[in-house]
């Protein structure tokens, strides 16, 4: 059984450049929920996607959008890069949106310079 | 809102016991989680306590949860240099998102 992958693993951008972040979930999961880890802090929800739908939004600005695949893969976009952007990006999957374990990828590192 | 608190730095002496804490607002939470993060690494969950359960004990790890007081704390008994990571508290309730901690660095001293 393959774990939540996620890539890239590390992404210089500057200042008002778009990225996307992908992760894979764990085969059999289909929601997957974005978090922002800014250094020294504990993550934050971004949003959730289940079964290619969104299921809930953090206090994020709509410049952070995504989107879940059928094969419910997902996107994290982001769009107008602000130097507080920077921060580890984090995807988890879960078996199920109400399934109380969910289990996490590595991480992207974002920088924005 | 929801918050989750914890202290931030711990430090021990191998073969010590750790005692980790936080406490939560939401009395409506479900379910309480520890995760561990090395550096550079995502989220490990180490264990999990339901919410009308007062302790759960997994090898190394005790958890205990005391639900009119809000408070949570784990346990790492015969601690390790390998122990040496951030630990964060996490709610959830149906549903919901999970609400993390700031986190706490536990420091395992030889």
């Amino acid at each position: 059984e393959t774990g939540v992958t996620q890539s890239p693993t590390h992404l210089i951008k500057t200042r008002g450049q778009q990225v996307t972040l992908r992760c894979s979930s764990q085969s059999g999961h289909n929601t997957v929920s974005w978090y922002q880890q800014a250094l020294g802090q504990g993550p934050q929800f971004i949003f959730q996607y289940y079964r290619e739908e969104e299921n809930g939004r953090g206090n994020f600005p709509p410049r952070f959008s995504g989107l879940q695949f059928p094969n419910y893969s997902s996107e994290l976009n982001v769009n107008a890069l602000e130097l507080d952007d920077s921060a580890l990006y984090l995807c988890a999957s879960s078996l199920h949106r109400e399934y109380n374990e969910q289990f996490f990828g590595p991480g992207t590192r974002l920088t924005v310079l | 809102g929801e918050d989750v608190e914890q202290s931030l730095f711990l430090s021990v002496r191998e073969g010590d016991s750790s005692v980790i804490n936080c406490t939560y607002t939401d009395s409506s939470s479900t379910y309480l989680y520890w995760y561990k993060q090395e550096p550079g690494a995502g989220l490990q969950l180490l264990t999990y306590i339901f919410s009308n359960m007062d302790m759960k004990q997994d090898q190394r790890l005790t958890v205990l949860l005391n639900k009119k007081d809000k408070h949570l704390s784990l346990r790492i008994a015969d601690t390790q240099t390998g122990d040496s990571a951030i630990y964060f508290c996490a709610e959830w309730d149906y549903g919901q998102n999970f609400v993390f901690g700031p986190g706490t660095r536990l420091s395992v001293l030889p």
